[in-house]
Formats: structure tokens, sequence, C-alpha cells
């Protein structure tokens, strides 16, 4: 199973700032998600980071707001944009090798936005 | 995209088996079911996966009905340890390479002593 490394575990942030969070794999990948679980509850994809290439987002997410990087096979960070409260929620890195491969998660990243 | 329903609680005494249902009756012959679990403040894990056969693995054993339209998650022997949200959860392809994890609200399951 891969090792996925989120950076920061958790945040606390202002209003209006941005927050970036890394995603560090210890093996290459094919596939690299974003999610994010507000508050009691599910996990919502935001986003498949794509290497060299635009990441592809869900719906009611938009680059503006989650601008993605994916430069290589092992890492990618996700931005939080001009945050508000309801930013606030835990965000999680997750990474498949292929179609038929288990994907896995990393621990999260807690976002406050006060 | 399939959809799942799954109890929304569920209790179990230490030691014995639990056994978790879900139902996807709009799953398409090519989607698997996915099941994870999520120990408060974790990142999910993954516990087992399968097409139309049943699998077991080290974790859990995994029973689909012959229709696919239903599926079985069972912890043999539940453990405090075990108690967790568990994801129900059919994989949808999003391209020829990739696929996504549409989760649920998941099972919250209290083992008790």
């Amino acid at each position: 199973s891969a090792v996925i490394s989120q950076k920061p575990s958790r945040d606390i942030c202002q209003r209006g700032t941005s927050l970036t969070i890394q995603c560090q794999v210890d093996s290459q990948v094919t596939m690299m998600f974003w999610y994010r679980q507000q508050p009691g509850q599910s996990l919502t994809l935001i986003a498949t980071a794509n290497q060299g290439s635009e990441a592809t987002y869900e719906s009611g997410f938009v680059i503006d707001k989650f601008p993605i990087s994916r430069p290589n096979l092992t890492f990618s960070t996700l931005t939080v944009s001009n945050l508000s409260p309801e930013d606030s929620s835990i965000y999680l890195c997750s990474v498949a090798d292929s179609m038929n491969t288990e994907a896995f998660f990393g621990q999260g990243t807690r976002l406050t936005v006060v | 995209d399939a959809k799942t329903t799954q109890p929304p609680s569920m209790d179990c005494a230490e030691g014995r088996a639990a056994n978790l249902p879900c139902n996807h009756s709009t799953i398409s012959g090519n989607e698997y079911v996915y099941w994870y679990r999520q120990i408060h403040s974790q990142g999910p894990q993954y516990i087992i996966h399968g097409l139309k056969n049943n699998e077991t693995n080290e974790m859990a054993s995994l029973i689909i009905t012959e229709d696919r339209k239903s599926s079985t998650l069972i912890l043999p022997h539940a453990t405090l340890r075990d108690t967790a949200v568990y994801y129900c959860i059919v994989r949808v392809a999003i391209s020829n390479s990739g696929y996504a994890l549409n989760f649920g609200k998941g099972t919250s399951l209290l083992v008790t002593p």
C-alpha cells in the first residue's frame, strides 16, 4: 500500500487568505484525488489531479477556488483560496495506482477558518 | 451514478460477527463494490472490494448477491477498535484511466464490550 503524507495536518487561517495543502506519496501513482469532508458529513470528491494537465473538477467545485497542481507522479497540492468560514473542513488526498487497485487516503488536513 | 443505501447506525457486541448491509440496486455490470471505514479523525481505510464473487481477506468478508443489487460486509469477530463509520461505495469510472469513489453517508458501527 502507498504511504501518503499530507501537510499541514491542521491549520487555522484568517478569512480572505489561502491555504495550500501538500500531498506526497512514497511511490509513483497514476491517479490522485482531493476530497473534502465537512463537519459531520461524508467525503465529497473535489477533483482528480492529472499529471501534466489541468485537474478535472466535480460539479460545484471550480479551479479559481480550488487550484490544484500535480507536477509529477508522487506529488500534488490543493489550494483553498479566498477562505471563508464555510471552507472549514477536512481535506483529504487519495491515490490509486490503476483502475484495478484500491485507493488509499492520507490522514487529512483539518482547516479552520476564523 | 449507482447510489448506495446503508443503515445509518448499527451496534454489535465485541467478539460477535458484525454484518453490515448495503443496497446498490442500480449498479452496472462493470462497477465494483468497495468498502472503506473511517475511524474518528483519521483518513478512510480500505477494507475490501468485489465485482460479483464473494471475497475474503484478513480484515473482512464481502458477500455480493447473485443479482449484485446488494452486498454485506462481515467482520467475523468484531473488536472495540472496529468502531467506525463504514462506507459502501460503487466505484464509478470517470475516464478510460480513472475512477471516482462517491461516498454516501455510511453506517456508524458501535462495538460494545
